[in-house]
């Protein structure tokens, strides 16, 4: 199994600019998240899915779309890039315990520049 | 509000001694806890959880933690240091509700083993 994978693994964008952050997982997990690390700040959450097709807002959404059209899929589309935005990502898939996530696999993370 | 807070920014830890890095979480219902090891520029490794059932819980690499209800607490510990334990740990929480769908992350310890 190649477990979670994020593509790109580092991206410098301008402001304004629009990207799209991949993540896919092989191991049929229901729940996806998107989290963003700050350094102080520990994870922030941004998306997540419980499902193909359902998604939600985590606590730091503004910004970011996402999409859940297969289990495997997790994209997450950053509108207009702005500084504030400069972080590292990281994907998360897992399988689900009642409605929420249980153990949480990562991807190696995308570092992404705005400038 | 759900929060869980780990006091101490930073752990400087001789190795061979034993190491605490501490968690304490405010959360309804009977909580999942997690602990999450992060090595430079990779992603978030599980090191393990408590669901249920005995307080203290064994896990990677020799880790263990200690649930207890009353102070609300899940620190990691270890018997033994090693300079390869030098890492980023998160203390992460699911509340306990069954409709529960998100994980909260503590805001990281940095624990440094020297030789």
């Amino acid at each position: 199994n190649a477990g979670v994978t994020q593509t790109p693994k580092f991206q410098v964008l301008k402001t304004g600019q629009s990207m799209t952050l991949q993540c896919a997982q092989d191991m049929n997990h229901e729940y996806m998240s998107w989290y963003r690390q700050d350094p102080g700040m520990g994870l922030r959450l941004i998306h997540y899915s419980v499902g193909a097709g359902i998604t939600d807002q985590g606590e730091v959404p503004n910004g970011y779309n996402v999409s859940r059209s297969t289990t495997e899929d997790f994209p997450l589309r950053l509108l207009s890039a702005a500084p504030s935005q400069t972080s590292v990502y990281f994907c998360a898939s897992s399988y689900s315990s009642g409605q929420g996530p249980d153990t949480q696999y990562f991807g190696p993370g995308t570092r992404l520049t705005v400038l | 509000a759900q929060s869980v807070a780990q006091p101490e920014d930073q752990v400087n830890v001789a190795e061979g001694n034993p190491l605490t890095v501490k968690c304490t979480y405010s959360v309804s219902g009977n909580p999942y806890l997690f602990w999450y090891v992060q090595y430079p520029n990779r992603g978030l490794q599980f090191l393990l959880k408590y669901i249920t059932g005995d307080n203290l819980v064994k896990g990677s690499y020799g880790f263990e933690a200690e649930f207890n209800k009353s102070q609300t607490s899940f620190h990691l510990k270890k018997p033994s240091a090693l300079v390869s334990d030098s890492a980023l740990y998160f203390c992460a929480v699911r509340p306990g509700y069954s409709s529960a769908s998100k994980i909260i992350f503590g805001s990281g310890t940095r624990l440094s083993i020297r030789p």
